[in-house]
Order: structure tokens, then C-alpha cells, then sequence
């Protein structure tokens, strides 16, 4: 399988608890999001790596919320002391280098789904 | 910061064709893109513009204005299976992607 994976699908926690997710992008490709998507609205754009570094973070992503691609292949987000509105689905995305075209599109993983209770 | 705007919910018939419309406001803007997510999934890319005009994949076609910051995504032959959520996205600074709110097809027998 060529394209993103995340892991896991799905995860229960209780508020205060730490959480951890993990992204594999399509293995080509030199850019990765995260997004975050509530019920009824679009990806939010959270955070965004090109290889290993970290080059925007959303003003929604608070300072519970970090973010590491530490070889430029793989991703992972830590959620701490998470609280009940960080309820979500967590989308992975990666895209290829490139000016423009559809081969630099975004290709999302099926998400993590996040409920915090 | 940037804004798109799209309908929140759309419905047609089967067979019939429809025009789901996005108007955005962005600085730094590529192009822009149309997804689409069926309920519980992930979404994937349809359709992209970053010239005037209109691009014709198979049933789908997306037109860009680009002097009017707005685009339409425009679906033939519906089928029950295109019922899901389409989402535009503008691409902005080389490679950053945003999200509108989407629109949610119906589509009827």
C-alpha cells in the first residue's frame, strides 16, 4: 500500500491524559500536514513539515499540541493533558514536491479519530 | 488569514447535473482544489486549477477565476454514489493547503 497511513484509527482517552499519533506518509513525498476536522466542517490546517522541519504552526495549535518529523519520513502529534474540546479527527496529509499540478495535491490519510472523555 | 465560502448543503437527482460555487479571499494564492469525503472517510483530491478556466476529468469538470476569486465544481451524471461532502481548498505559498466548510450533496433516486 503506497498511500498514507495513520495510526491509530481510533482512540478513547480521559481528559487529562497525553495522546500520541502517528502518520506515515506516501514515502516520496517531502511535504506533511496535520489537520484537525470536526464533525460538519472542513480540515483545519494545524501544522506542516518539509522533510524534518517544522515550517508553520496554526494559532490553533496550542502549546499542549506538538508535532516532530525527526528523520523527514514519518510524523507523529502529542495532544497532553488533553481536554474535551480536542475532540477530532486528526488528518495526515503528504504532498510531493513541485511547483503546481496536481501531482503536488494533498493525499490524506483516514485519520485518527480522537474522543476525549 | 484566509476565507472561503461555499453552500452548506446541496441536493439534486440522480442523473442530473450540478454546480457546487466557492468564493475565497487569501493571500499568497496558487490554485484552488475540490475534495471529496464520503461520511467516515478520508478526503481525496478531485480536481485542481491554477490557471483560468475550466478542467475536465471524466464526470467532473472545476472552473477557476481567478480575477474574481472564485470556482465552481461541476458534477455530470450524478449517481447515488457521489453523495458526500466536496470541499474547495486554496493553495496557498507554494504548497500550503486551506479548507472551506464544505457542501454536502444529496443525491436522490
Amino acid at each position: 500500500d503506497t498511500g498514507v497511513s495513520q495510526d491509530p484509527r481510533h482512540k478513547i482517552t480521559k481528559r487529562g491524559q497525553n495522546v500520541t499519533f502517528r502518520c506515515d506518509p506516501i514515502s516520496e513525498h517531502n511535504r506533511l500536514y496535520w489537520y484537525r476536522q470536526t464533525l460538519g466542517q472542513g480540515p483545519e490546517f494545524l501544522t506542516y513539515f518539509q522533510n524534518e522541519a517544522q515550517l508553520e504552526k496554526s494559532r490553533l495549535l496550542s502549546d499542549r499540541f506538538s508535532a516532530e518529523r525527526p528523520k523527514g519520513s514519518f510524523s507523529t502529534l502529542e495532544i497532553q493533558r488533553t481536554e474535551q474540546g480536542d475532540s477530532a479527527m486528526y488528518l495526515c496529509a503528504s504532498s510531493s514536491p513541485g511547483t503546481g499540478g496536481p501531482n503536488t495535491e494533498a493525499f490524506f490519510g483516514q485519520g485518527t479519530r480522537l474522543t476525549v472523555v | 488569514g484566509q476565507s472561503l465560502e461555499q453552500p452548506s448543503e446541496v441536493t439534486a437527482v440522480e442523473g442530473a447535473i450540478v454546480q457546487i460555487n466557492c468564493t475565497y479571499q487569501t493571500s499568497g494564492f496558487y490554485g484552488l482544489s475540490w475534495y471529496q469525503q464520503h461520511d467516515g472517510g478520508a478526503p481525496t483530491f478531485l480536481s485542481y486549477n491554477a490557471l483560468d478556466g475550466l478542467e475536465e476529468t471524466g464526470r467532473f469538470s472545476s472552473f477557476l477565476s481567478r480575477s474574481d476569486s472564485y470556482g465552481y465544481l461541476l458534477l455530470q451524471e450524478l449517481q447515488m454514489k457521489d453523495s458526500a461532502s466536496y470541499f474547495c481548498a486554496v493553495k496557498v505559498d507554494f504548497n500550503k493547503f486551506y479548507f472551506g466548510s464544505g457542501t454536502k450533496l444529496n443525491v436522490k433516486p
